[in-house]
């Protein structure tokens, strides 16, 4: 079964660090970009950080942009994001993601997702 | 940045009605890379379709797309009770990838 399973989220104080991770299961993990979106409470979907299959690219919102670094392991199939100097509206739900492809080699969406892990941040 | 601007906010229809929602963008997006969400309370989002008008592996066909350029619609025909959902658009297109603010079909 493709599953992709979040941790790391917690309260923690404005300023302060957070690394969260994914791990992946039942899939090819190599061989897929993966994203990083979150969604603050009652509020929806924020595209936060997306990384290339290799690592070697990374592409982030402006509002993490120098604050937030998305990085993966391939050999252990876990995908992280270092969170830094955090701020109460970086409180969300932070959901990991697997991008797809279609038949011609063409992005077609994100279709895998966990279930998410809260990120609370307060002075 | 692209701006996608769903409409309605809510729409509420009986089960069995048609849902037609619509997702607009500020600037011209490839219809090769517009995708749609459905998200239940409590639950991630799970694709629907991808590449504007491409159902995702599972859903039923009576999730379709249509659309172009800055104008897309996702049209659900006969509303089954697991329908009511929040869907959201979203762009993956160019960087940076941007969602609509989401439609809520609720129940009438």
């Amino acid at each position: 079964e493709v599953q992709l399973l979040e941790s790391g989220g917690r309260l923690v104080q404005t300023g302060g660090s957070l690394r969260l991770s994914c791990a992946a299961s039942g899939f090819t993990f190599r061989g897929y970009t993966m994203n990083w979106v979150r969604q603050a409470p009652g509020k929806g979907l924020e595209w936060v950080s997306t990384i290339s299959e290799n690592g070697e690219s990374t592409f982030y919102g402006d509002s993490v942009k120098g604050r937030f670094t998305i990085s993966r392991d391939n050999s252990k199939n876990t995908l992280f994001l270092e969170m830094n100097s955090l701020r109460g509206e970086d409180t969300a739900v932070y959901y990991c993601a697997k991008d797809s492809y279609d038949t011609g080699g063409f992005l077609a969406g994100m279709d895998v997702w966990g279930n998410g892990t809260t990120v609370t941040v307060s002075s | 940045e692209i701006v996608l601007t769903q409409s309605p906010g809510t729409l509420s229809l009986s089960p069995g009605e048609r849902a037609t929602l619509s997702c607009r963008a500020s600037h011209s997006v490839a219809s090769t890379y517009l995708a749609w969400y459905q998200q239940k309370p409590g639950q991630p989002p799970r694709l629907l379709l991808y590449g504007a008008s491409s159902r995702a592996t599972g859903v039923p066909d009576r999730f379709s797309g249509s659309g172009s350029e800055s104008d897309f619609t996702l049209v659900i025909s006969r509303l089954e009770p697991e329908d009511f959902a929040v869907y959201y658009c979203q762009q993956y297109g160019f960087s940076p990838l941007t969602f609509g603010q989401g439609t809520k079909v609720e129940v009438k």
